[in-house]
C-alpha cells in the first residue's frame, strides 16, 4: 500500500529534550515536507526537501532541523524542544510528475512538550 | 501574500440536507485550489482540485466544488450529507509560480458536523 509513515503517533516530552519524529514514503516521491497543525492556525510548512541532500525552509522552521539523506526517509529534528512546539505534525511528500502539488500525508504525530 | 480563510469553524446540517463549506482565497496570479479532509486521528485525505478548465470540479466521496474567480471562491458543497460526512475539512491554494515545490497555504479548517 502506498504510504507515508510517521513514528512516533504520540510522544510526551520535556523541555530541552532531543528528539526526532521519522518519517518514510514507499512511493519513491522527490519531494516531501513537514507540516504542523495548531487549532485555528491550519497547517504550516516547516520545512520541505525537493529531493535528496536538497532542504528548505517553510514558514516556520525555527527550532526545527531536517535531514535528506535518503529518498524515502525525512526526519524532523527538534534539538531543544519547548512548550511551544507542542502540536500535531503531518509528513507529507508528492512527486514531481504528479499533477499540481497533491500531497499524500501521514497519520500525524502528537506532540507534548512539558 | 497568499492567504486561504475558511468563515466558519463549524457547519452543522442535518443528513440528507445539502452541504457547503466556504473558502475564499487571495493569490496573486491564477491559483491551484484544493479540498482536503481530516478524519479523527487521521492524517489529511485529498478531496479535489481546481487547476484550469471547468469551474465545478468533481472529487471523492460525492463531494464537488465551484471556482468562482470574480469572488475568489471555491466552496466545498455535497448534494446530500452523510453522518460519516463529520470532520475536518481544509482548503488549500498555491501559486502557479510555486510549481512543483508543493509549497500549499492551508486554510484555518472547518469542523462538519452532520447530525442524524
Amino acid at each position: 500500500e502506498a504510504q507515508v509513515t510517521q513514528n512516533p503517533r504520540y510522544l510526551i516530552t520535556v523541555t530541552g529534550k532531543k528528539l526526532t519524529v521519522t518519517c518514510s514514503q514507499n512511493m519513491n516521491h522527490e519531494y516531501m515536507s513537514w507540516y504542523r497543525q495548531d487549532p485555528g492556525l491550519g497547517l504550516r510548512q516547516i520545512y520541505y526537501s525537493m529531493n535528496v541532500e536538497v532542504t528548505d525552509k517553510g514558514d516556520v522552521p525555527e527550532g526545527y532541523k531536517v535531514s535528506r539523506k535518503e529518498k524515502r526517509n525525512f526526519p524532523l529534528i527538534l534539538e531543544s524542544p519547548s512548550p511551544n512546539q507542542t502540536s500535531l505534525y503531518f509528513c507529507a511528500s508528492k512527486g514531481l510528475s504528479s499533477g499540481a502539488n497533491v500531497l499524500t500525508f501521514g497519520a500525524g504525530s502528537r506532540l507534548t512538550v512539558l | 501574500a497568499q492567504s486561504v480563510a475558511q468563515p466558519e469553524d463549524q457547519v452543522n446540517v442535518a443528513e440528507g440536507n445539502p452541504l457547503t463549506v466556504k473558502c475564499t482565497y487571495s493569490v496573486s496570479g491564477n491559483p491551484y485550489l484544493f479540498w482536503y479532509v481530516q478524519y479523527p486521528n487521521r492524517g489529511l485525505q485529498f478531496l479535489l482540485k481546481y487547476i484550469t478548465g471547468d469551474n465545478l470540479v468533481k472529487g471523492s466521496y460525492g463531494f464537488e466544488a465551484e471556482f468562482n474567480k470574480s469572488q475568489t471562491s471555491f466552496h466545498l458543497k455535497k448534494p446530500s450529507a452523510l453522518v460519516s460526512d463529520s470532520a475536518l475539512y481544509f482548503c488549500a491554494v498555491s501559486h502557479h509560480g510555486s510549481g512543483n515545490t508543493g509549497k500549499l497555504i492551508f486554510g484555518q479548517g472547518t469542523t462538519l458536523q452532520v447530525k442524524p
